[in-house]
């Protein structure tokens, strides 16, 4: 089945400065990745997905790049602010099968 | 938030009782799953339902038990609760299969 593998664990960062999360999956037919976040005591809440016919998608400062041969997605947040302070969960999964989650990363914004 | 629910939303419990957590959805979606939520492990699948009365069972089904009578709700049951089981539970639903699930506000269980 799919594993999904998720760096750093944590991630401090000054505001204003940009945050790399990294993500690699294990099954090659995956075609969906999701990215989750959640503030502390509240529920999961997606802020960015991509399918496997994109390479990259952009909301306002958040991005997400997609590596198929490689088999790893990456979350970009830019110009961070302290709002941006949560836990980031990845995700993949495929038709036929259930969504995998990475263990997370908190990030820290410092302002 | 979408229109979805779990009760109850803390629980403190003694081993050896049984336990049911409800989720209630208003979204007529097709999915519901059953996640748990740990320190370094993120969110693992217990159960889902893609239908009523059709699940199957997730990477951590062991001491659980689901049963969807109805398109709104979908009910998770720890037959004979342990330590182990002291967890935040959430709910998900999802319109489409691989598309974004949206999850209801959780339920901390404490099983002493």
């Amino acid at each position: 089945g799919e594993n999904v593998e998720q760096h750093p664990s944590t991630l401090s960062v000054q505001e204003g400065d940009s945050a790399v999360i990294k993500c690699t999956y294990s099954d090659s037919a995956s075609n969906y990745f999701p990215w989750y976040k959640q503030e502390l005591g509240k529920r999961p809440q997606l802020i960015i997905d991509i399918r496997s016919n994109v390479g990259e998608k952009k909301d306002q400062r958040i991005a997400v790049t997609l590596n198929k041969t490689a088999k790893h997605f990456s979350l970009h947040i830019t110009e961070t602010q302290p709002e941006d302070s949560a836990v980031y969960f990845c995700a993949a999964i495929r038709g036929g099968n259930k969504l995998v989650f990475g263990a997370g990363t908190i990030l820290r914004v410092k302002s | 938030d979408a229109g979805i629910t779990q009760s109850p939303r803390h629980k403190v419990t003694e081993t050896g009782t049984p336990v049911t957590l409800r989720c209630h959805q208003t979204e007529n979606h097709r999915y519901m799953y059953w996640y748990r939520q740990d320190p370094g492990h993120g969110l693992r699948l217990i159960h889902y339902s893609y239908g009523v009365k059709d699940t199957d069972k997730g990477e951590v089904s062991d001491g659980y038990s689901v049963s969807r009578s109805k398109t709104e709700d979908f009910l998770l049951t720890l037959e004979s609760a342990t330590s182990s089981q002291t967890s935040v539970y959430f709910c998900a639903i999802s319109e489409y299969e691989v598309n974004e699930q949206f999850f209801g506000p959780g339920t901390r269980l404490t099983v002493l």
